[in-house]
């Protein structure tokens, strides 16, 4: 079945600065790749996602980057604030196939 | 659309009683998936659904855990004796059909189970 890796588990940066939370996969068919943003006590949420199709895409400060021969696939914030501090989930999807989420990127944006 | 809806939002109940939670899909969404989250283990897909018919059952943990999913509109998730280590967050998520199309999934709001 799928593997995915996230890294780094935990990631501080100062505020303005620019955050990567990278993840990895293991099978090549694998042909949609979501973000999800999980504040303290709430749901995961989707904030951006990408293709098999697509090397990047960008949503303001957010862009998502696929590197679909190396098998993985990046977060980028830029101009990171507060309250980007979050975990954050990436998850892999094959057709007919379900989802399968990596373990989590804990952001801490410090002031 | 109100998004999926989860009830209770929180429970605390002791060893050895049921535990019955609940979710309502996204109207028109045919994927009806139940995750665990946990510190430990982090999001846990226990089983999902298509068309109210169970897919993947493999993550359910044990036999004390089962789920059912009568109609478009209604699962449940039991856990019958609940025990303390099943204590976590269980978000119901639902997904639109096709999923070539990468349709994404949306997580209800959870409910946060505690056993004493």
């Amino acid at each position: 079945g799928e593997n995915v890796e996230q890294h780094p588990s935990t990631l501080s940066v100062q505020e303005g600065d620019s955050a990567v939370i990278k993840c990895t996969y293991s099978d090549s068919a694998s042909n949609y790749f979501p973000w999800y943003k999980q504040e303290l006590g709430k749901r995961p949420q989707l904030i951006i996602d990408i293709r098999s199709n697509v090397g990047e895409k960008k949503d303001q400060r957010i862009a998502v980057t696929l590197n679909k021969t190396a098998k993985h696939f990046s977060l980028h914030i830029t101009e990171t604030q507060p309250e980007d501090s979050a975990v954050y989930f990436c998850a892999v999807h094959n057709y007919g196939q379900n989802f399968v989420f990596g373990p989590g990127t804990r952001l801490s944006v410090l002031p | 659309d109100a998004g999926v809806i989860q009830s209770p939002r929180h429970e605390v109940t002791e060893m050895g009683q049921e535990v019955t939670l609940r979710c309502k899909p996204i109207s028109g969404h045919d994927y009806l998936f139940w995750y665990r989250q946990t510190m430990m283990r982090g999001l846990e897909l226990l089983i999902y659904f298509n068309n109210n018919v169970p897919i993947d059952d493999s993550g359910m943990p044990e036999d004390r855990f089962s789920a059912k999913m009568p109609n478009a509109s209604f699962s449940t998730l039991k856990i019958q004796p609940s025990e303390p280590r099943d204590s976590a967050v269980y978000f119901c998520a639902s997904s639109p059909d096709s999923p070539n199309s990468g349709n994404t999934i949306y997580f209800g709001e959870g409910s946060w189970l505690t056993v004493v």
